[in-house]
C-alpha cells in the first residue's frame, strides 16, 4: 500500500510569508505527527493529531499550527516565516492512538529567503 | 524531559569493517526504534525493539535493547557503501511523543 505522501516536496518562500504543507497518511492510519529537521537541532517534534484532535504539541511558537481532516489527511501551517524556519518538514503516521512505531514521508523542503 | 544521546555523531570507515552505534538515555522506554535516513529523504524504519535484552537481526545489522530498556545499540558487520546514511534512534515512554537522538552520520568508503 502507498506510504506517507507529502506535498509539496520543495518550496521557497520569502520572510514574512506563510506556508501550508500537506500530508496524506498510510491508508488506515489515523494518527499523524509532524517534525522539523535541521542540521543543528536534529528532529524536533511539532505536533500530533488523532481523529482530528491535537494530542501532543512540541515547543514551537504559535506561528506553527496544524489540523487534521476527517479522512486523516493533515496540514501544517507556518505564518510570518523567518529565515530560521528553513528546514525539512517531515510527516509521519501510525495506525492507532497507541503504539510508538511511526512511518515517515519523504518530507517537504522549505527554504525561506 | 527525555533525552537520547547517540554516539558517535560521525563515523567514517572502510568497506568491510564492523561498527557499533550507541543510543543512551537515563529514561526507561517502552519501545525503541531505529531509522536510517538518506540525503533528501525521510527516515525509514529499520526495527522496533520492545523487550529488555531483546536482540533483532536484519541481515548484517544487529539491534539490541538494553536489559533496563534505557539504551540500545546497532552493530553492522562487514559494512558496505549502501549502509551510508544518518542513523536515528527514537524512544517513547508509554503513549508520549517519540524522542529522537541527534543521529549518527555513517560513511562507508569503498
Amino acid at each position: 500500500k502507498a506510504g506517507v505522501t507529502q506535498t509539496p516536496r520543495y518550496l521557497i518562500k520569502t520572510r514574512g510569508q506563510q506556508v501550508t504543507l500537506s500530508c496524506s497518511p498510510i491508508s488506515g492510519h489515523r494518527s499523524v505527527s509532524w517534525y522539523q529537521q535541521t542540521p543543528g537541532q536534529g528532529l524536533q517534534f511539532l505536533f500530533e493529531y488523532f481523529s482530528e484532535t491535537q494530542r501532543n504539541k512540541g515547543n514551537f511558537p504559535g506561528r506553527f499550527s496544524g489540523r487534521q481532516f476527517s479522512n486523516s489527511r493533515s496540514e501544517m501551517n507556518v505564518s510570518t516565516l523567518e529565515l530560521g524556519d528553513s528546514a525539512l518538514y517531515l510527516c509521519a503516521s501510525k495506525q492507532g492512538a497507541s503504539g510508538n512505531t511511526i512511518y515517515f514521508g519523504e518530507g517537504s523542503w522549505l527554504t525561506v529567503v | 524531559t527525555q533525552l537520547l544521546e547517540q554516539s558517535p555523531q560521525f563515523l567514517s570507515i572502510q568497506e568491510g569493517e564492523n561498527l557499533t552505534v550507541y543510543c543512551n538515555s537515563s529514561s526507561v522506554f517502552s519501545s525503541l526504534q531505529w531509522y536510517r535516513q538518506e540525503p533528501g529523504e525521510g527516515p525509514v524504519l529499520l526495527v522496533t525493539v520492545v523487550t529488555g535484552g531483546e536482540v533483532k537481526k536484519l541481515k548484517r545489522l544487529t539491534f539490541q535493547f538494553g536489559d533496563a530498556r534505557k539504551d540500545s545499540s546497532l552493530h553492522i558487520t562487514a559494512a558496505q557503501p549502501g549502509d551510508t546514511g544518518l542513523y536515528l534512534c527514537a524512544g517513547a515512554e508509554g503513549a508520549q511523543k517519540l524522542v529522537f537522538g541527534q543521529g549518527t552520520r555513517l560513511t562507508i568508503n569503498p
